[in-house]
């Protein structure tokens, strides 16, 4: 296991159409969070995960947004209609919660890019 | 609501220099703070968290709760300290996702 996974790592689309990023995070993590970060601003949170189920989501996420994680591993994040506001760098990371430690760390994938043209 | 400020975007040291990034947070309740770093082309990694009370790469940050900060200090900066420094607080409780700062750029001249 080489750490969280994230595929493509850019992707560049015309304004109006759909697309859709995976994230795979590190084994046995039973929590994902997928983050947006823009030019200039730290991550934000966006949505999580507890294995399959998602429990939370920030008023960021537009119903243009939709996540998935069906089987509790592999999560992705579809955008329809895209629109150039939505260029950005969309990170995920998970971390093992609760069964080990409270405080245990979250691990960042590289990134997807999107740009919207 | 809960609000992480890095007011450096930018900060240039000389190589052996000090080093000192600046957080202050805002949160009802009581967080857990860390730092993450990003080097040039690596992914966003944990750095170290109030929590753990430990030293890292020679980095340290106490926890002030009474000025709410949680700077990030270092006696001697190295060359390969040049980064992308971010503050981040979590809650204890529910999602815990990271809240960040806007980040601050290290540049250590040689």
């Amino acid at each position: 296991d080489t750490g969280v996974s994230q595929d493509p790592r850019h992707k560049i689309t015309k304004r109006g159409q759909n697309v859709t990023f995976r994230c795979d995070p590190i084994s046995e993590h039973n929590r994902l969070y997928w983050y947006r970060q823009t030019l200039g601003q730290g991550p934000e949170f966006l949505t999580y995960f507890q294995n399959e189920a998602q429990l939370e989501k920030s008023r960021l996420l537009s119903d243009r947004f939709s996540a998935e994680r069906p089987k509790g591993s592999f999560s992705t994040l579809e955008i329809q209609r895209t629109e150039q506001g939505d260029s950005a760098m969309y990170l995920c990371a998970s971390r093992d919660w609760g069964r080990t430690s409270s405080y245990n760390e979250q691990f960042f994938g590289p990134g997807t890019r999107l740009t919207v043209l | 609501a809960q609000r992480v400020t890095q007011p450096e975007k930018l900060l240039s040291v000389f190589k052996g220099a000090p080093v000192e990034l600046k957080c202050n947070y805002s949160y009802s309740g009581s967080p857990e703070l860390f730092w993450y770093v990003q080097y040039s082309r690596q992914r966003l990694q944990l750095l170290l968290r109030h929590i753990s009370r430990e030293s890292i790469k020679g980095f340290t940050a106490d926890l002030n709760k009474g000025e709410t900060s949680f700077h990030l200090k270092k006696p001697f900066a190295q060359e390969e300290d040049s980064a992308m420094y971010y503050c981040a607080l979590s809650g204890l409780t529910g999602a815990n996702n990271l809240f960040f700062g806007t980040g601050t750029r290290l540049t250590v001249i040689p």
